[in-house]
């Protein structure tokens, strides 16, 4: 299986202040110019929510200050302006092969 | 409104069975792949089922494989996630989650139900 790595595994960010998460899988989850990858967002008693797929790829709703980078086996989650409602654990994912997650990184503020 | 409502969930001995259902509205169920993720206490996410949109392609982690099943019936809109011979570590939060991409499984998970919580002890 394809191992993901976050790094930091938790950060404290001022308000309004950008936060940024790595995330390192084992091989390369690049294929057909696509990057396998996958972000999630997790408060506590709610279930994960995607924020990011393909990478790059924004779903509906989630608000631009949320961006996802990288390719091939590294990718970064940024947040440019950290909120209150920001305040989670974040996971990668990869869905190129038998989808594996990543530790997770919890954001504070 | 997408809703994925899971149940079955409880305290079961090492070694007994327990069936999770998914109850899924607000889209049409038979188009899309379906899934299962857990969560153990204080631990991360860890993909555990997927069952393509008209059963015949299930998937399952080395983790569970011989010992949990997946079927889906699509007149009901329900998923069912089997599980026999139940460890201590299978102790966790099941999330039903739906995939993103209706025209293969891509295990992207956009829509999430609350969690069952099975707890194995004795």
């Amino acid at each position: 299986d394809i191992v993901m790595s976050q790094s930091p595994d938790s950060l404290a960010v001022s308000l309004g202040e950008r936060a940024t998460i790595n995330c390192k899988s084992s091989q390369t989850i690049l294929y057909n110019s696509q990057n396998y990858l996958a972000w999630y967002q997790h408060k506590p008693g709610q279930p994960p929510n995607l924020l990011i797929h393909w990478a790059s790829t924004r779903e509906s709703g989630v608000p631009d200050r949320f961006s996802g980078s990288g390719s091939g086996t590294d990718f970064t989650l940024t947040i440019s302006s950290l909120q209150a409602e920001d305040v989670a654990v974040y996971y990668c994912q990869q869905y190129y092969s038998t989808p594996t997650f990543g530790q997770g990184t919890k954001v504070e503020i | 409104e997408v809703r994925l409502v899971e149940s079955g969930g409880g305290l079961v001995q090492p070694g007994g069975s327990l069936r999770l259902s998914c109850a899924a509205s607000g889209f049409s169920f038979d188009d899309y792949a379906m899934h299962w993720v857990r969560q153990a206490p204080g631990k991360g996410l860890e993909w555990v089922s997927t069952i393509n949109w008209n059963g015949v392609s299930i998937d399952f982690a080395d983790s569970v494989k011989g010992r949990f099943t997946l079927s889906r019936d699509n007149t009901k809109n329900s998923l069912y996630l089997q599980m026999n011979s139940l460890r201590a570590e299978d102790t966790a939060f099941y999330y039903c989650a739906k995939d993103i991409n209706s025209n293969y499984a891509q295990h992207t998970f956009d829509f999430w139900g609350q969690g069952t919580l099975v707890t194995v002890s004795s």
